[in-house]
């Protein structure tokens, strides 16, 4: 119950195109929903967060879409540039301590 | 330099070795975590502080972790006799205090590698 499913595990986009990434979860009790950016050899750094009682929200060329009844959220890059390419991991808040996804690499090409 | 500094960066010990890895969050948060992640894995909680005692260490895998906040700002996480399994990149966050929506900074994290 405290894990948080991520798709997919790869991804390469054109740049300038919409990157996708889903997540899942089934626990309840999570409350807030960050989406970290990883560069290799570099810890985590947040990107944007969502509460489970907002449906999207957008911040530059990042989007969360959150589905509460269907216990999913997706991060979406619009524009996708070669600098987006990094390790992209969902998270959930339980009590103070996040659950991170598996992550997805992404890949934008010139 | 305002972010969360981690020491060392690398750490290559032998298996059954003790080893201390240091954390020095940012300054003001009261909040300070430790997560493990394992090569193409995401980040593993293990423990957390508020202040200087562990509000949550349910994340520990056993008693071989300890880790200790004695002035409520650095962190010393300590493994004793470890294995060949307990290589990874151990992370530190903070955060300005627990709560919903306060944002965990993370350090570049150490590597450790147990031969």
């Amino acid at each position: 119950q405290q894990q948080v499913k991520q798709s997919p595990q790869s991804l390469i986009v054109q740049k300038g195109g919409i990157s996708i990434i889903n997540c899942a979860y089934e626990n309840t009790a999570f409350d807030y929903f960050p989406w970290y950016q990883q560069f290799p050899g570099k810890g985590p750094a947040l990107l944007i967060a969502i509460r489970p009682d907002v449906s999207e929200k957008k911040e530059g060329r990042f989007t969360i879409s959150f589905n509460k009844s269907a216990k999913q959220f997706s991060l979406h890059i619009m524009d996708s540039q070669p600098g987006d390419s990094a390790t992209y991991f969902c998270a959930a808040r339980n009590t103070d301590k996040l659950i991170f996804g598996t992550g997805t690499r992404l890949q934008v090409f010139p | 330099g305002a972010g969360v500094s981690q020491t060392p960066s690398n750490k290559v010990t032998e298996k059954g070795k003790y080893v201390e890895l240091r954390c020095d969050p940012i300054s003001g948060h009261t909040a300070l975590y430790w997560y493990r992640q394992s090569l193409g894995q995401g980040p593993e909680f293990l423990i957390y502080f508020q202040g200087t005692g562990a509000a949550d260490d349910s994340g520990l895998p056993n008693d071989r972790f300890f880790a200790v906040r004695p002035e409520g700002s650095v962190s010393t996480l300590k493994i004793q006799r470890t294995e060949r399994g307990d290589s990874a990149v151990y992370l530190c966050a903070s955060s300005l205090r627990q709560g919903v929506y306060n944002e965990q900074f993370f350090g570049p994290g150490t590597r450790l590698t147990v031969l």
